[in-house]
């Protein structure tokens, strides 16, 4: 199963733009790369998936390196309510998401 | 809304009660799952339904029992629980277990208190 990797936390300033890195060195063909997000006393948040190809969608844009060792989830203006942990998970072989790692605590400030 | 709804969203229990959490999802879906949140550990997976018969048991100790009689509804019944057992538990749901492209929808949990 692909292990992914995090940094612990990172700042974004309001209305910039927020990346977040993800490392997932030995994730095999067939495996999706799925982001969430989890704000305070809430359930994580889906935000978006992708194989290979760069994924877009109303809430962030996802980008995935050509050899797909590791993605980046862009929030292109951020707001103090993107403020959250941001998981990068790639589910099992049997499809399931086990464990959702530490992910990484978004500070966004005003 | 999120399509997932949990009740109850807080419970307080002492280790000798027997109690259930509930799960319903409005969604459609034919997966469902439990997962368990705790402070010292991240959010792992415990149990794992598809089109109602359990696919998954990741360890999980026999005071923790599933049920799910049908697609929308899955239950968590809690017996003779130790203070360790005290966390946030998440139901999620899939239009279906197994696939690699079917994200998970969460609802906001129940936190659980044993004493």
């Amino acid at each position: 199963d692909a292990k992914t990797t995090q940094p612990p936390s990172m700042d974004c300033a309001e209305g910039r733009a927020a990346n977040l890195p993800c490392n997932h060195s030995t994730i095999s063909g067939n495996e999706y790369v799925y982001w969430y997000r989890q704000i305070h006393s809430q359930g994580p948040q889906y935000i978006i998936h992708g194989l290979k190809n760069n994924e877009t969608n109303e809430m962030a844009s996802l980008i995935i390196t050509e050899d797909r060792k590791s993605s980046t989830l862009i929030l292109p203006h951020a707001t103090l309510r993107d403020t959250a942990v941001y998981y990068c998970i790639v589910p099992n072989n049997a499809g399931n998401m086990l464990t959702f790692g530490g992910g990484t605590r978004l500070m966004v400030k005003p | 809304e999120t399509g997932v709804t949990q009740t109850p969203r807080h419970l307080v229990m002492g280790m000798t009660n027997k109690k259930s959490l509930k799960c319903e999802q409005h969604l459609g879906h034919n997966a469902m799952y439990w997962y368990k949140q705790s402070a010292k550990k991240p959010l792992e997976l415990m149990f794992v339904y598809n089109f109602k018969e359990q696919t998954e048991n990741n360890s999980v100790p026999s005071r923790f029992s599933p049920e799910c009689p049908n697609s929308s509804h899955l239950f968590l019944h809690l017996h003779t629980l130790q203070p360790e057992d005290s966390a946030l538990y998440l139901c999620a749901s899939s239009q279906e277990g197994g696939l690699f492209n079917s994200p998970l929808h969460f609802g906001n949990g129940t936190r659980l208190t044993v004493t």
